[in-house]
């Protein structure tokens, strides 16, 4: 089975402060993913890697950084956090995939950050 | 502008009965992919179903299908035989190709902004 994991189901934060949320997963997938999920917005996608060291902004980067040190894991930085970041984040990860590639994307199980 | 849109913020069926869930899509790629997900109140995402750009076929799994109508693009899920189960939240999702640096070209995913579908005993 599959497993990605993240560091924690639920944090709390203040404003200002750097927050890490660390996601690894198990199955040596190339690509890996962070998204946040909000009410009525559905998931939007915030960084990606397809490889270790690479990044790629996805459609909402802003406030936030990411490090791929090792393949198995993907770290998502909220550099000062605000309240407006508060979300559940979600990190997800794949096989090398094209377009029209079947392969599905493997899910954490969230974290839930609310920021104070 | 949205990629994908699901204009369906709630949805109620009857347990036993069918639903349809709507989904469109946005591109103008020749070649995408689509998907269903289902995520309960534990939040977990569960893959559902593909139908890829090509597929001339409808998906099908389980109770689960996808109506495929490329011209409109509209791909929705149709769930048969709903089941106390099946009250989750579902989202649509499209995988287009996106060219990283040094030109590679991979899939990225955007999902829609969610249905809540709740089954009525």
């Amino acid at each position: 089975d599959v497993k990605v994991t993240q560091s924690s189901r639920y944090l709390v934060k203040r404003t200002g402060e750097k927050v890490f949320l660390e996601c690894v997963q198990d199955m040596d997938h190339e690509n890996m993913f962070w998204y946040r999920q909000d009410p009525g917005l559905g998931l939007r996608l915030i960084y990606f890697s397809y490889d270790v060291k690479m990044k790629e902004k996805g459609d909402i980067p802003e406030g936030y950084s990411v490090s791929r040190e090792k393949k198995e894991r993907f770290s998502l930085i909220l550099e000062s956090a605000s309240t407006n970041q508060t979300s559940m984040y979600l990190c997800a990860s794949s096989n090398i995939i094209l377009a029209v590639s079947s392969y599905e994307q493997y899910f954490g199980p969230g974290t839930r950050l609310t920021v104070t | 502008a949205q990629k994908i849109t699901q204009t369906q913020p709630g949805m109620f069926v009857q347990e036993k009965e069918a639903v349809t869930l709507d989904c469109t899509y946005d591109t103008s790629d020749q070649s995408y992919g689509l998907f269903w997900y289902k995520q309960p109140s534990s939040g977990e995402m569960i893959f559902l179903i593909y139908q890829g750009s090509y597929d001339e076929q409808n998906a099908t799994e389980g109770r689960y299908s996808l109506n495929f109508q490329k011209a409109r693009k509209s791909a929705n899920l149709v769930i048969s035989a709903s089941q106390l189960g099946d009250s989750a939240m579902y989202f649509c999702a499209m995988r287009e190709a996106f060219e990283a640096a040094g030109g590679t070209s991979y899939g990225k995913l955007t999902f829609g902004q969610g249905t809540i579908l709740t089954v009525h005993p």
